[in-house]
């Protein structure tokens, strides 16, 4: 079956480092992909739609300078937080949709900026 | 602001009680709903889909849509210590294609 990865799936930094995720669609092509955030006990907050080949979208409170996000190919979204703070440290989730009804979750990236 | 609610629980229920979890969404033009699972540490798991009015059942689980009342169930038969997790709501944004909302989710705890 269709399956999304993430790496790292756990990354510690320091304050003020920038850390990048990766998020790929291993046997299908994505045109589009999603970034969650997640904070303990909470719900999946949407960051942003990743789109291959054009600027990513924002939600509304969502920095674009701090989490930058590049479609680098139909198979590759990278999300990177810039100058990372503790208030970043999170679980980071990308989704990829396959066709109009399905929606495949990677497994997650566990981040805590120190 | 386009939301979807749900009880944060916990709901508690013996094993093999019937387990009913109930989201209701404020976004009219929704066309697509989604129940996802998540253990503790874990991302969503996908465990139904439904587009429209009335139930849909796969095995233990039911789901159940009624748009004109912006309500959507899920109903687990038979619940296992398994299914002890965190079931979270999601609802399709109109016009988004394949953008979702979800709700903060209803702790699920069976017991023995």
């Amino acid at each position: 079956g269709a399956v999304v990865s993430q790496h790292p799936s756990r990354v510690i930094c320091k304050s003020g480092t920038s850390v990048k995720i990766e998020c790929r669609s291993l046997d299908f092509q994505a045109t589009t992909m999603f970034w969650y955030r997640q904070f303990p006990k909470k719900s999946l907050m949407l960051m942003a739609t990743s789109n291959e080949g054009s600027k990513a979208t924002y939600e509304q409170g969502v920095e674009k300078d701090k989490f930058l996000i590049n479609h680098a190919s139909l198979t590759l979204s990278t999300l990177t937080v810039t100058s990372a703070h503790p208030e970043d440290s999170s679980f980071y989730i990308c989704s990829a949709p396959l066709g109009e009804e399905t929606q495949y979750f990677g497994p997650g990236t566990r981040l805590l900026v120190l | 602001q386009k939301e979807v609610e749900q009880n944060s629980g916990p709901l508690s229920v013996p094993e093999g009680a019937i387990a009913s979890l109930n989201c209701t969404y404020s976004d009219r033009g929704s066309q697509s709903f989604f129940w996802y699972r998540q253990y503790s540490g874990k991302s969503p798991e996908l465990i139904m889909s439904i587009y429209s009015n009335g139930d849909k059942e796969d095995g233990r689980f039911t789901a159940q849509l009624n748009k004109a009342s912006q309500y959507v169930s899920l109903l687990i038969r038979d619940s296992q210590p398994s299914d002890s997790a965190t079931y979270l709501c999601a609802v399709g944004v109109s016009g988004g294609y394949n953008k979702l909302i979800f709700g903060a989710g209803t702790r699920l705890a069976v017991h023995p």
